[in-house]
């Protein structure tokens, strides 16, 4: 079946502007994660949705990132007022209920001149 | 609290070579232990896991064995191949109680030369 998808594969932007990045998750799961990746660095947990239960924000690095999940489904990074430090690899990842291997989608890759 | 600790990279080797990369833990419980790979260009992929002690996860000739003892779980692969060259991440999995997330190494960047 399908796995785990993220659009757009790759976003430049100029600083201040907002980007919203997308996921849509493999049918079926009702965990999805979001991770940031930066050059150099390992994985980052930004936010945590499962089910209806309300979100795992705490890993959000400012009041400029958010995230929705909509139908407990497709998922949606913002992040607002861009800056250079942002620039990353945006990961996505997805998880079946009750079972803890995730799988990731090809991340969006987000540079922010 | 959990964390994990990863080998440094870059590692690289001739084809055909022995490969270890490092992982230690520390943890309270027994949590599940993973590791991924991410190949150029591509998405994290679940590589092996291992659920408790002394368990050994395998794939693709890659192993790795759960030691509670040493709180480690080291990658390793008896002969390495060019399509090996990637990125590896070790992980942490996630205790009863908390979102699940997984606590993640840094990754060891493995070049194969042939």
């Amino acid at each position: 079946g399908a796995g785990v998808s993220q659009s757009p594969s790759n976003k430049v932007t100029e600083k201040g502007k907002d980007v919203e990045l997308r996921c849509d998750p493999i049918s079926g799961h009702t965990a999805l994660y979001w991770y940031r990746q930066s050059l150099g660095q390992g994985l980052e947990f930004l936010i945590y949705f499962q089910g209806n239960s309300a979100p795992d924000k705490s890993g959000l690095p400012s009041d400029r990132f958010s995230a929705e999940r909509t139908g407990g489904s497709v998922s949606t990074l913002t992040i607002q007022r861009t800056q250079q430090e942002d620039s990353a690899v945006y990961l996505c990842a997805s998880r079946y209920t009750g079972k803890e291997t995730q799988y990731f989608g090809p991340g969006t890759r987000l540079l922010v001149l | 609290g959990n964390s994990v600790t990863q080998m440094e990279g870059p590692v690289t080797l001739s084809e055909e070579a022995f490969l270890t990369i490092n992982c230690t833990y520390t943890a309270t419980g027994y949590p599940s232990l993973f590791w991924y790979v991410q190949y150029p260009g591509e998405g994290l992929q679940l590589l092996l896991k291992a659920t408790k002690a002394d368990d050994k996860g395998s794939n693709k000739g890659f192993e790795a064995t759960y030691r509670k003892e040493t709180t480690s779980f080291h990658l390793e692969k008896g002969s390495v191949q060019v399509s090996d060259s990637a990125v590896y991440f070790c992980a942490l999995g996630p205790n009863a109680g908390n979102n699940r997330k997984l606590i993640w190494g840094l990754g060891t960047s493995l070049a194969v030369n042939p």
